[in-house]
């Protein structure tokens, strides 16, 4: 199966501090990323999804000015969290859907655990 | 109404017996449906996909669509300890992202 990865894979920080999040995919050209979070216990919600080259469409209620979203290759999307609170705390996972297959599956990073202190 | 809903569990079975997980869905304009699994603390992982109605099998994994009932099954055989995890099901919406169910979580009693 296609291969996607995040990085940093858990990252710490204070208060007010802002965070990039790397998800690549690997083996094959995401012409769309989608970026999810997910609180203990819940499911996943998405986020934003994420169009190489144009901007980034986000879901009702996620601030596109915190969360900063940039896919500017095929195989990069980056998650920007701005101003990190500890609310934001969570786990970010990114997911790429293989343009050249026509088909819908998406495949996931191994995400990123997010401690805003 | 949620758009994919599956019962959150726990479903508990005995190790070699059939798991059967259930979700149902609202739009019957969806074509595709996707089962993950995602472990504790984990992101999720494709078990398998079924676009037509009927059967479809992967190994101990067999997935079941009806369209007219619109729900989608997964069916694991021979059911093991390492099974035990959250069950996803997942349909694309109108922007293609996927619409997740809350997740079914299955444990497999040794």
């Amino acid at each position: 199966g296609a291969v996607v990865s995040q990085h940093p894979s858990r990252v710490i920080c204070k208060s007010g501090t802002s965070v990039k999040i790397e998800c690549r995919s690997l083996d094959f050209q995401a012409t769309t990323m989608f970026w999810y979070r997910q609180f203990p216990k819940q499911s996943l919600m998405l986020m934003a999804t994420s169009n190489e080259g144009s901007k980034a469409t986000y879901e009702q209620g996620v601030e596109k000015d915190k969360f900063l979203i940039n896919h500017a290759s095929l195989t990069l999307s980056t998650l920007t969290v701005t101003s990190a609170h500890p609310e934001d705390s969570s786990f970010y996972i990114c997911s790429a859907r293989d343009g050249t297959s026509g088909e819908e599956t998406q495949y996931f990073g191994p995400g990123t655990r997010l401690l805003v202190l | 109404q949620k758009e994919v809903e599956q019962n959150s569990g726990p479903l508990s079975v005995p190790e070699g017996a059939i798991a059967s997980l259930n979700c149902t869905y609202s739009d019957r304009g969806s074509q595709s449906f996707f089962w993950y699994r995602q472990y504790s603390g984990k992101s999720p992982e494709l078990i398998m996909f079924i676009y037509s109605n009927g059967d479809k099998e992967d190994g101990r994994f067999t997935a079941q669509l009806n369209k007219a009932s619109q729900y989608v099954s997964l069916l694991i055989r021979d059911s093991q300890p390492s099974d035990s995890a959250t069950y996803l099901c997942a349909a694309p919406t109108g922007r293609r992202a996927l619409t997740f169910g809350s997740g079914t979580r299955l444990q497999v009693q040794p």
